[in-house]
């Protein structure tokens, strides 16, 4: 079945890296994706990932990808205050229109 | 371009209305989705289309909702007598079929709130 699950909250302190990590379960998910969600703002695309891949890396952000456990990873580098938000993870399930299925989202809470 | 726009960005009405959104996908995207969001969880699919057909509609789209996108480019998202149980977010996104990670793009959405 399609299910994707992430942890609620993480609290860092602002210079710290932050990890976000995510689970799915079908097998047959070709993309992953991380988006980034701000108090009554929109989903921006932060990055994705082929499931060919075992990591992908874009400035502060590099992402893993563990086929074998069906985990995914975020990590932001130095994180901002900036960077607090709500992260969620999706796939997109190869043959199936791309919908993509979402993650309750991470809450991230940067301190300075 | 400036990316997928949505409107209204607010919609308040009564039970029972009628509502109607309009989403502007990037204007090279051939397909576009539309999905909802209720506060703390994660966006549900609800339909797609790739160019003007209506290729797939969620269980979660009762006979009440209608999607349109006549020409291939805008759309727009129906809901019939609304009930209050339609409060929420609706998002609208666009993506362009084969292009690198099949990314799609969201607007801003449409808050929904059904009084």
């Amino acid at each position: 079945g399609e299910d994707v699950e992430q942890s609620l909250f993480l609290s860092v302190r602002e210079g710290d890296s932050s990890v976000i990590n995510c689970t799915y379960t079908d097998s047959s998910s070709t993309y992953l994706y991380w988006y980034k969600q701000e108090p009554g703002a929109g989903l921006q695309l932060l990055t994705y990932i082929f499931s060919n891949m075992d990591m992908k890396q874009d400035q502060r952000l590099t992402v893993l990808l563990n086929k074998k456990d069906k985990h995914l990873s975020l990590r932001i580098a130095d994180t901002q205050t900036g960077d607090s938000a709500i992260y969620f993870c999706a796939e997109s399930i190869a043959g199936n229109n791309r919908k993509l299925i979402w993650g309750l989202g991470t809450s991230l809470a940067v301190n300075p | 371009d400036t990316g997928v726009s949505q409107d209204p960005r607010h919609k308040i009405t009564k039970r029972g209305q009628n509502v109607t959104f309009r989403c502007d996908p990037i204007s090279e995207h051939n397909r576009l989705y539309w999905y909802r969001q209720t506060l703390g969880q994660g966006p549900e699919f609800l339909t797609y289309f790739q160019n003007e057909a209506q290729l797939e509609k969620s269980r979660l789209l009762s006979d009440r909702f209608s999607a349109e996108r006549p020409k291939g480019s805008f759309s727009t998202l129906e809901i019939q007598r609304t009930e209050q149980g339609d409060s929420a977010m609706y998002l609208c996104a666009s993506s362009l079929a084969g292009a690198g990670g099949y990314e799609q793009y969201f607007g801003p959405g449409t808050r929904l709130t059904v009084t």
